[in-house]
């Protein structure tokens, strides 16, 4: 079946980096994209991008654009999603999830179990 | 402030029907496929609807979708106290930073 697991929780200091991995199984991981929503405590979901797990090719939210970087290791079906210079509001559940495509943000049909990452000095 | 607007919450009483509304423009809704996830609390959201009227499988046929102009809906028949949860709409905006879209989400409360 589709698993995808992510790394564990991070605790951060403000202006530090923090990248989380996700490991996919169950599918041929290049057919597919990946897609990196954050969820901040009590609030909603936001969209931070997606890649294309087939080519590699990326689209960023514009309000992380020059923070954020993904990539993906087709060798072990993993990506990757890099935040730098971390502030407080960063502190967020992240999800990484499947997106139906692999050549453009669709709907995401199978999601991570989440990365708690905290930024605190 | 979403670029998708849904109703903060819902509700209605077990084995009525509920619906849930997300409102948009021409550069999303009006021009892109919408889906929906359902989240409870604690966990990771689940594809409920995309394209905006398909149920993957696994998908109940109590749950449906549908678009109409620049907004969408999600209906939901026969209310069961297991579907108290939050539901957020999505869609593709494609104005100058095109980018995915999330509404705020909408509490489904099962009086």
């Amino acid at each position: 079946q589709v698993q995808l697991v992510q790394s564990g929780p991070e605790v951060k200091k403000p202006g530090a980096s923090v990248k989380v991995s996700c490991k996919a199984s169950g599918y041929i991981f290049s057919t597919y994209g990946i897609t990196w929503v954050r969820q901040a405590p009590g609030q909603g979901l936001e969209w931070m991008g997606w890649i294309s797990a087939y080519n590699g090719n990326t689209m960023y939210a514009q309000k992380l654009k020059g923070r954020v970087a993904m990539s993906i290791d087709t060798s072990t079906s993993t990506a990757y999603m890099e935040l730098r210079s971390l502030r407080s509001d960063d502190t967020a559940m992240y999800y990484c999830a499947r997106d139906k495509s692999k050549g453009w943000p669709t709907a995401s049909d199978h999601w991570g179990q989440g990365s708690l990452v905290t930024v605190s000095s | 402030q979403s670029v998708l607007t849904q109703p903060p919450s819902v509700s209605a009483a077990p084995g009525q029907t509920v619906t849930i509304s997300c409102s948009g423009s021409l550069s999303n809704i009006g021009n892109n496929d919408v889906s929906w996830y359902q989240q409870f609390p604690g966990t990771a959201p689940k594809l409920l609807i995309y394209d905006n009227d398909k149920r993957p499988s696994g998908t109940p046929d109590r749950f449906s979708g549908s678009k109409s102009g620049t907004s969408a809906t999600l209906g939901i028949t026969g209310l069961q106290t297991g579907d108290e949860a939050d539901y957020y709409c999505g869609s593709w905006d494609s104005r100058l930073s095109s980018e995915w879209v999330f509404g705020g989400g909408t509490k489904l409360t099962v009086l």
